[in-house]
């Protein structure tokens, strides 16, 4: 059972389309990371959010912290090939000091 | 630019023959992690040092090995490669661990083949 329940496990969308995936868990989190992974590449941290409720944008990207943080979205507004990869989510448990991570949502943006 | 290098990118190597993957980092972070990532899977945390002390997972394999013998650099050793130690092995690191790690910085990782 993943601690970090990611959902669509995959996506395959038209250019220019929005889209939001999802991160939940039954445990509360101090913080949430969220990373995109190319193929044949390392993941790259896109953002942290610590507090409940938390609202972060990077450019197309929103990124949301449940209030009760337990879960967390990505919304991604008119999808760009350059987006295709895989999107990671990893959070450290209330009280622990492990990242965890989920299994991801494989994102395909096709032109 | 400071970052995570990992070498090699490619490696195959043959069953039960020892191989070693190096990490180096220039962020000057005190904790470096190994992790292990299967086709569509999540990365699985194999270990990390923080500082000089070495942190194992319960379920790592005793197949599996580390050295950080200074700060910049972190080995992972495997060995007895087996086919199902087939994998991209990602090192990550981190200023502190837990929360107040604010995200890792990753390598581009190696990709081993078992063969």
């Amino acid at each position: 059972t993943q601690l970090l329940e990611q959902s669509p496990q995959f996506l395959s969308i038209q250019e220019g389309e929005n889209l939001t995936v999802y991160c939940n868990s039954s445990s509360v989190f101090s913080s949430l990371q969220w990373y995109r992974q190319e193929p044949g590449e390392g993941p790259v941290l896109l953002v942290t959010v610590v507090t409940g409720g938390e609202v972060k944008k990077l450019k197309r990207l929103t990124f949301q912290f449940g209030d009760a943080r337990k879960d967390s979205s990505l919304h991604i507004t008119a999808a760009q090939t350059g987006d295709t990869g895989l999107y990671l989510c990893a959070g450290v448990r209330a009280g622990g000091f492990k990242t965890i991570f989920g299994a991801g949502t494989r994102l395909f943006v096709k032109a | 630019d400071a970052m995570v290098i990992q070498n090699p990118r490619y490696q195959v190597t043959q069953f039960g023959k020892p191989v070693t993957l190096s990490c180096s980092q220039t962020l000057n972070h005190n904790v470096m992690y190994w992790y292990q990532q299967k086709s569509s899977q999540a990365p699985k945390l194999l270990f990390h040092y923080y500082d000089k002390d070495f942190n194992n997972e319960a379920d790592t394999p005793d197949n599996f090995q580390s050295r950080r013998p200074n700060t910049s650099f972190c080995f992972l050793d495997i060995r007895s490669p087996g086919l199902g130690d087939t994998a991209m092995y990602l090192c990550a690191t981190s200023r502190d661990p837990g929360r107040s790690s604010g995200g890792y910085t990753f390598g581009s990782g190696t990709r081993l083949t078992v063969v």
